[in-house]
């Protein structure tokens, strides 16, 4: 148990649906990261949130959304749902604003499944 | 965009065997990390790579970071059946960088 909590862990849904994921990072740690991994595109970063606030946005789709609230935990919306939107969606947290010196502790995902 | 590359691919060597993988970049890293991700799981930290030409070593693991910080190997010696996997590497070009790029990753299986 890596300490970052992610649920649920299987999620299928229909296309035009929308979906919440939800992680609670490791006790301690301010920041929270998600990835979108996929088998043609590895692992790709949407957006980070320290300690409440948006901090950096990567690959990030306008129908997608994530917050985080003040008990740190973060969630992750995805709107209007393709089927290319089907993947591994990871959380991973740090204690830091970047992960640079300490890396990351990455939860054990949710699989997506659009139908 | 920094970019980072990773071979080989995929790497299918029998337990016992001696192993490298390598991530190259155009870029230059202010740190470097590697990480192990199983199936159905997500990557978990093995190292952190920050000094050009640093060398860590992790039990059987050997991590080496480029002098001119483009570049990272990894080798395993006398690999296990346990060290199946997707090895990915992760560099952050500078230190105000919010976050990690990612390779591709090698698919590593180690068969009996």
């Amino acid at each position: 148990d890596s300490g970052v909590t992610q649920t649920p862990k299987h999620l299928i849904t229909a296309t035009g649906q929308r979906v919440t994921l939800r992680c609670s990072p490791r006790s301690g740690d301010l920041s929270v990261y998600w990835y979108q991994q996929s088998l043609d595109q590895g692992l790709q970063f949407l957006i980070q949130y320290y300690n409440g606030e948006e901090r950096a946005k990567g690959n990030i789709l306008e129908r997608f959304s994530a917050q985080q609230f003040p008990d740190l935990h973060s969630e992750l919306n995805l709107s209007s749902l393709e089927l290319g939107d089907s993947a591994l969606y990871f959380c991973a947290s740090s204690a830091l604003k970047s992960g640079t010196a300490y890396g990351y502790t990455f939860g054990s995902g949710t699989r997506l499944t659009v139908v | 965009t920094q970019l980072l590359e990773q071979s080989p691919q995929f790497l299918s060597i029998q337990e016992g065997e001696n192993l490298t993988v390598y991530c190259n970049s155009s870029s230059v890293f202010s740190s470097l990390q590697w990480y192990r991700q199983e199936p159905g799981e997500g990557p978990v930290l093995l190292v952190t790579v920050v000094t050009g030409g640093e060398v860590k070593k992790l039990k059987r693991l050997t991590f080496q970071f480029g002098d001119a910080r483009k570049d990272s190997s990894l080798h395993i010696t006398a690999a296990q059946t346990g060290d199946t996997g997707l090895y990915l590497c992760a560099g952050v070009e500078n230190n105000y960088g919010q976050n990690f790029v990612f390779g591709p990753g090698t698919r590593l299986s180690v068969l009996p």
